[in-house]
């Protein structure tokens, strides 16, 4: 079945490196866009490709991606970083397209 | 910049029809994948649908049998409408611009949101 999943809470330390993971199986085939979305806010896409940042986001932001894993990396994170953050990709068992269930990173 | 603006009313009556549209400006309607998503409260992102500027769409299956989404090139607009609404289909409804390759999809360019309540 389509579908995405992702650890529902990460915390890092003030300046410290988090990696936020999503695994599905649409991940063999697609790659994963990954989305910050801050309280009452629309979501911002971050990282989208294979490694690609939309003009304006920091390059502490990157993606990978390994078997059905996709993950986005923040290396230094900042307090501003504290968000809800989505997975998305491409399926084609059924969904065409998919949201993981998300992951609230907290910066401490 | 292009930016997406929803409009359509607030709240819906249960068993009617949902209907939103997404007003694009600053930027041609045409060559993009034009999405809608939504946000129930306190909860995740859900795909709803997305259309071609050329008028070609695809649904999310869970939805597919109440979902219509249209376009208007002419007004830069595009629509959604969803039947037979109840109680869990309130949400914040957003609309996107996508893009897709041949191995990614993604949504560079989302619109404010607009809350749907369905309640009598």
């Amino acid at each position: 079945s389509s579908e995405l999943t992702q650890d529902p809470a990460v915390s890092v330390a003030l300046g410290q490196t988090v990696r936020i993971t999503c695994q599905g199986d649409s991940l063999r085939s697609y790659y994963a866009s990954w989305y910050q979305q801050k309280p009452g806010q629309a979501p911002v896409l971050v990282i989208y490709g294979k490694n690609n940042r939309p003009s304006g986001i920091p390059d502490r932001f990157s993606g990978s991606s390994s078997g059905n894993t996709a993950s986005l990396t923040i290396t230094g994170a900042q307090a501003e970083d504290e968000a809800d953050y989505y997975c998305n990709s491409r399926d084609s068992s059924g969904n065409p397209l998919v949201f993981g269930g998300g992951t609230k990173l907290t910066v401490l | 910049q292009v930016q997406l603006q929803e409009s359509g009313p607030g709240l819906v009556k249960p068993s009617e029809t949902l209907s939103l549209t997404c007003t694009v400006s600053g930027g041609s309607i045409s060559s993009y994948y034009w999405s809608w998503i939504r946000q129930p409260p306190g909860k995740g992102l859900e795909w709803i649908g997305y259309i071609y500027y050329s008028g070609s769409t695809n649904y999310n299956p869970s939805l597919k049998s109440r979902v219509t989404i249209s376009v208007d090139t002419s007004k830069n607009q595009f629509s959604l409408k969803l039947s037979s609404v109840t109680a869990a289909d309130t949400a914040v409804y957003y609309c996107a611009r996508g893009r897709v390759t041949v191995d990614y999809y993604y949504m560079d360019v989302w619109g404010k949101g607009t809350t749907v309540t369905v309640s009598s």
